[in-house]
């Protein structure tokens, strides 16, 4: 069975504050994807970032980054020099070889609120 | 601009009534899915559809009822529900089913609140 843990529930910081988000995720599977959802208010799911599991690589996308380490099952996401439209609530996602299918398993989500 | 549309954004209905959502997607996706979000819960997925056929159904009660009539169409058909059911209903699309990591774009979601 997939898991994903999003052990931080709400995260408050004060404008231009550097910010982690944690993501912890179990799976039997050798391949896998990891993925980084962004919700506003409006509701809308906005990708972020997939990376597959043999990419331990670590991305940057202007302030946007990301920690992905096999040894620890963690694929952590860094806002750096947060702003208050980055406020939203933040989603990490697994999909497996196994599954299937495209299909997504979620964890709880982190909410980030970004206050001027 | 969103790829995948979804109306209504918002809808209020009574536990006898009858309405539908529905979800169009203009990215050339082959399947698309219905996931519920509900407060304080992971995204649950009810439903997926591959070229128009239903792959997976989630255990989904029955008063919940899909239709996918081609592969940029999508509805959820829903009647008499349930208050607990009001939860915002997220539509997406992938490219494919396959296990090649496709990812999936979703909607703006209609938030469905149910008296």
């Amino acid at each position: 069975a997939q898991k994903v843990t999003q052990a931080q529930t709400e995260i408050s910081v004060v404008e231009k504050e550097d910010v982690t988000l944690d993501c912890v995720y179990e799976t039997r599977d050798t391949t896998y994807y990891l993925f980084w959802y962004k919700q506003p208010p409006s509701g809308e799911l906005v990708f972020l970032i997939r990376r597959n599991s043999f990419d331990e690589q670590n991305e940057i996308s202007g302030r946007y980054s990301w920690n992905f380490q096999k040894s620890t099952s963690s694929f952590n996401f860094t806002i750096t020099a947060s702003q208050v439209v980055d406020s939203a609530v933040y989603f990490c996602a697994l999909s497996g070889q196994n599954s299937g299918y495209s299909t997504l398993t979620f964890g709880k989500g982190t909410m980030l609120l970004v206050s001027p | 601009e969103t790829g995948v549309t979804q109306t209504p954004r918002h809808l209020v209905m009574g536990m006898t009534n009858k309405k539908s959502l529905k979800c169009e997607q203009h990215l050339g996706h082959n399947a698309m899915y219905w996931y519920k979000q509900s407060a304080k819960k992971p995204l649950e997925l009810m439903f997926v559809y591959n070229f128009k056929e239903q792959t997976e159904n989630n255990s989904v009660p029955s008063r919940f009822s899909p239709e996918c009539p081609n592969s940029s169409h999508l509805f959820l058909h829903l009647h008499t529900l349930q208050p607990e059911d009001s939860a915002l209903y997220l539509c997406a699309s992938s490219q494919g089913k396959t296990v090649s990591g496709n990812t999936i774009y979703f909607g703006e979601g209609s938030w469905l609140t149910v008296v």
